[in-house]
């Protein structure tokens, strides 16, 4: 069964620098996806980028990047010039291809400083 | 084009009452997820419906929990003689296909007291 952990619960960083935040998995498979989720105080679950892994090219969307490491199992998510909207609970998800069930991480809850 | 709608936003609940959880997919999808979020953790699926079937329930309680997606009208999630353990955030997702990118609403907030 695959596994997601997220082994920061909690993270802070002031603003416009930069944080990574840490993710790792565990499955067999060689074909799936991974996912950062951003999940505001308002609850909804916003998807803030995602990674093939059959790309060795690390995605990218504007201020957030990833470095995916399939050897290691790794998928960190790197959030620069941090903004006060950044605030949040960021998920990370594995989803094996051709399924539909997300597996989730526990979170990691991310505070943006003025 | 309006996203994934769920209502209520926020339900509260007495031991033992019946929970009734909407979802209206967005335009175009016909695949719909519930997911639940207990307090300091990540979604866990819980059934996966298209319209009139259910595909997979594997993450669904077997007793006082069931769900169906309709011809016509929301899907429903429903959760019978609720305890304090049901308490959380019950979000549904939509996709248009199997295996596409599922978007989310804004989830229920179910409480039970």
């Amino acid at each position: 069964a695959q596994t997601v952990t997220q082994s920061q619960p909690e993270m802070s960083v002031q603003e416009a620098e930069t944080v990574t935040l840490s993710c790792t998995y565990d499955t067999s498979e060689n074909n799936y996806y991974l996912f950062w989720y951003k999940q505001p105080p308002s609850r909804q679950m916003i998807l803030v980028i995602r990674q093939e892994a059959y790309k060795q090219q690390n995605a990218t969307e504007n201020r957030f990047s990833v470095n995916f490491q399939k050897a290691a199992k790794s998928f960190s998510l790197k959030i620069s010039d941090s903004q006060l909207g950044d605030t949040a609970m960021y998920f990370c998800a594995f989803m094996k291809s051709g399924t539909y069930k997300y597996i989730f991480g526990t979170g990691t809850r991310l505070k943006v400083l003025a | 084009n309006a996203g994934v709608m769920q209502n209520p936003r926020h339900l509260v609940r007495r031991r033992g009452q019946e929970a009734r959880l909407r979802c209206s997919p967005m335009k175009g999808h016909s695949h719909v997820y519930w997911y639940r979020q207990l307090p300091e953790e990540g979604l866990k699926f819980m059934v996966y419906l298209q319209k009139e079937n259910i595909i997979d329930e594997s993450g669904m309680p077997k007793e006082r929990f069931s769900a169906e997606f309709p011809k016509e009208g929301p899907s429903i999630l429903r959760i019978q003689q609720v305890v304090r353990g049901d308490s959380a955030a019950y979000f549904c997702a939509s996709s248009p296909d199997a295996g596409d990118e599922q978007f989310f609403g804004p989830g229920t907030r179910l409480t039970v007291l």
